[in-house]
Order: structure tokens, then C-alpha cells, then sequence
């Protein structure tokens, strides 16, 4: 059963545009939401996580809106430059609880090319 | 600094030969992963150990087994591999309840 939809599966951005990925959930005991980037051949890398006791967190040119009685989590890129090509995933996981039921879900991934 | 060490970065094996694929950690995290990521797919959670406790997801293969000698190091033994278990093999690890995961550079197996 996937808990974690994402999408869209692919995205093409103009350098300088915004790059919006959006994520849904469906296991309310999710209380972690990391996005991690991923370039080829490379492992994934944490970019940036929110907890839903806030509705948003920024850092840098990254933003994560995050709207709780939805169930709905997205990435916003400001500024999307070419070094932002990468797939991106999206993920939940139960905070704090470290047993067999709270490893990482991922969403599907979401392959962004920003073009020049 | 390297702080998730996955070798080798690219393996070849034959098919139905024994591969073992190693992850060594110098962050002291009690808990680790292994994860399977094919080509344009999510990565999907084989195992892990919590410290010494080992959790093995309920559809992951009987053809693959996971080693935890010691704290730094996990390694994870394909017994018998298929075509089908040509993948991005992916080690992880996190200090535990309330931190985020580690994610290593991965090993590319190909089975031939």
C-alpha cells in the first residue's frame, strides 16, 4: 500500500522559475517529513524536513508548506537554477519512535530538469 | 568527511553467485538500513537493525540476509542473485529516535 503519493513524476523549469512538488499522506501517526535530493549515481541527501506543528519552514531557496488537516506536504524551489537537477523525494515517517513500524516511507520521486 | 561508506561502488556479479555489499559508518548511529533502489524508483527498505535487534521487512526476499558485527559496520549477502536484483543498494543510518537519516553513495549491482 503506498502511503506517500507524490507528484508530479516529472518536471521541466526555465532557470529562475519555481519548482513545486507536492506529496500526500495518508497515515495520520506520520510526524516527520524530510525531502531528499538525489543525483545520479548518488546516494539520497536530507534537504530539508518539517514537523507538522508548523505550517512552513524555509531554508535558503527552499521552502516546505506543510497543511496538516489535508494531509498534503510540498516543495517549493525559488530561484531553480540547472544545479537543482536531481530526482527529489518526498517521505514520512513517525518521529521520535524508533520500532519496526516508524522506518521511512518515500513517495515515488519526482524527476525536476531545470533548463538553462 | 565520508561519514556513510558504501563498497564497492560498483559491483558485478554472476548470476546465482554470492555477492556481499559492505556500509561502514564513522558516526557512532546505533541504527542502520539497507535499502534496494531500482532504476526511476523509490528506494524500498530491505532491513534494519537497531542496534543489535534486527527487523526484516515482511517482503523482502529469503535470498537476501543482512551481517551486523559491530556497531560501524552492516553488510548485507545476496545469496543467489537473479537479474531481478540488479539495483542501487543503499545503506543508511541514523542516531536514532528523533534524528534524521544518513544516506550513503550506494553500491551499483549488476548481475550478469
Amino acid at each position: 500500500q503506498q502511503q506517500v503519493k507524490q507528484s508530479p513524476q516529472s518536471l521541466i523549469v526555465q532557470k529562475g522559475g519555481i519548482s513545486i512538488i507536492n506529496c500526500a499522506y495518508e497515515n495520520t501517526a506520520f510526524d516527520y517529513f524530510p525531502w531528499y535530493q538525489q543525483f545520479p549515481g548518488k546516494g539520497p541527501a536530507l534537504l530539508i524536513a518539517i514537523r507538522p506543528d508548523v505550517s512552513e519552514k524555509k531554508e535558503g531557496r527552499f521552502t516546505i508548506s506543510f497543511n496538516k488537516s489535508a494531509k498534503q506536504f510540498s516543495l517549493h524551489i525559488m530561484d531553480s537554477q540547472p544545479g537543482d537537477s536531481a530526482t527529489y523525494f518526498c517521505a514520512a515517517r513517525r518521529w521520535g519512535e524508533e520500532t519496526s513500524g516508524s522506518r521511512l516511507t518515500f513517495g515515488e520521486g519526482t524527476q525536476l530538469t531545470v533548463n538553462p | 568527511d565520508a561519514m556513510v561508506i558504501q563498497n564497492p561502488r560498483y559491483q558485478v556479479t554472476q548470476f546465482g553467485k554470492p555477492v556481499t555489499l559492505s556500509c561502514s559508518q564513522t558516526l557512532n548511529h546505533n541504527v542502520m538500513y539497507w535499502y534496494q533502489q531500482k532504476s526511476s524508483q523509490a528506494p524500498k527498505l530491505l532491513f534494519h537493525y537497531y542496534d543489535k535487534d534486527f527487523n526484516n521487512e515482511a517482503d523482502t526476499p529469503d535470498n537476501f540476509q543482512s551481517r551486523r558485527p559491530n556497531t560501524s559496520f552492516c553488510f548485507l549477502d545476496i545469496r543467489s542473485p537473479g537479474l531481478g536484483d540488479a539495483a542501487m543498494y543503499l545503506c543508511a543510518t541514523t542516531r536514532g529516535p528523533g534524528y534524521g537519516y544518513t544516506f550513503g553513495s550506494g553500491t551499483r549491482l549488476t548481475v550478469v
